[in-house]
């Protein structure tokens, strides 16, 4: 079946602007979770979606935003942009339950400038 | 709040050699262990969790609750298995499916 996609993978958008990111999970999955990666800080939890619902937040401001909808594709939304948004992000999927296996996609590089 | 850390940025060990990646956790509840890997241009993958005690491709983790830790071996390392390795925790016992903290990785070289 296929993987987790994200578009778009690559970027660039300019200090202020805003950028929405787009995540299909794989099939049945319910559960999407947004994480930032960059090379000084790693991957970083950024929020996570089940069922149209957000679950879980990271420790990020409130420019960053995100949705999930009735078919568990999901966004996510950052909102002025700032050079260090520049980075990695990936989005993962999972069923629920314990023992699931969370699965990545790609990722949508963001290069702000 | 829950924490991983992965001492050794850097690993470099030769093609045959053993080879063992540190993972260090403080959580207070019941965690879940994983250790994912991203290979050269490829997405980052489950390489395998505490709770299945698996060997895939020769890696073995053993969670040891008492020094809170999760080290990842081989005994005899492969060039292919050069890559970044992340160790990574989760809230077993919470709603916290996708929720995953991460370490800052380790790179793994094996010289032929």
């Amino acid at each position: 079946k296929a993987g987790v996609t994200q578009t778009p993978r690559y970027l660039i958008k300019t200090r202020g602007q805003q950028v929405t990111l787009s995540c299909s999970p794989i099939s049945g999955h319910r559960s999407v979770s947004w994480y930032q990666q960059t090379p000084g800080q790693g991957l970083q939890f950024l929020f996570e979606y089940f069922s149209e619902t957000q679950r879980n937040k990271g420790n990020f401001p409130g420019r960053f935003s995100g949705r999930q909808f009735s078919n568990s594709r999901s966004e996510m939304n950052v909102s002025t942009l700032e050079l260090g948004d520049s980075a990695l992000y990936l989005c993962a999927s999972s069923t629920q339950g314990f023992g699931n296996t969370i699965y990545f996609g790609e990722g949508s590089w963001l290069t702000v400038v | 709040a829950q924490r991983v850390t992965q001492p050794e940025k850097l690993l470099s060990v030769f093609k045959g050699a053993p080879v063992e990646l540190k993972c260090n956790y403080s959580y207070s509840g019941s965690p879940e262990l994983f250790w994912y890997v991203q290979y050269s241009r490829q997405r980052l993958q489950l390489l395998l969790r505490h709770i299945s005690r698996e060997s895939i491709k020769g890696f073995t983790a053993d969670l040891n609750k008492g020094e809170t830790s999760f080290h990842l071996k081989k005994p005899f390392a492969q060039e292919e298995d050069s890559a970044m390795y992340y160790c990574a925790l989760s809230n077993a016992g919470g709603t916290s499916y996708g929720k995953l903290t991460f370490g800052q990785g380790t790179i793994l070289t094996v010289h032929p």
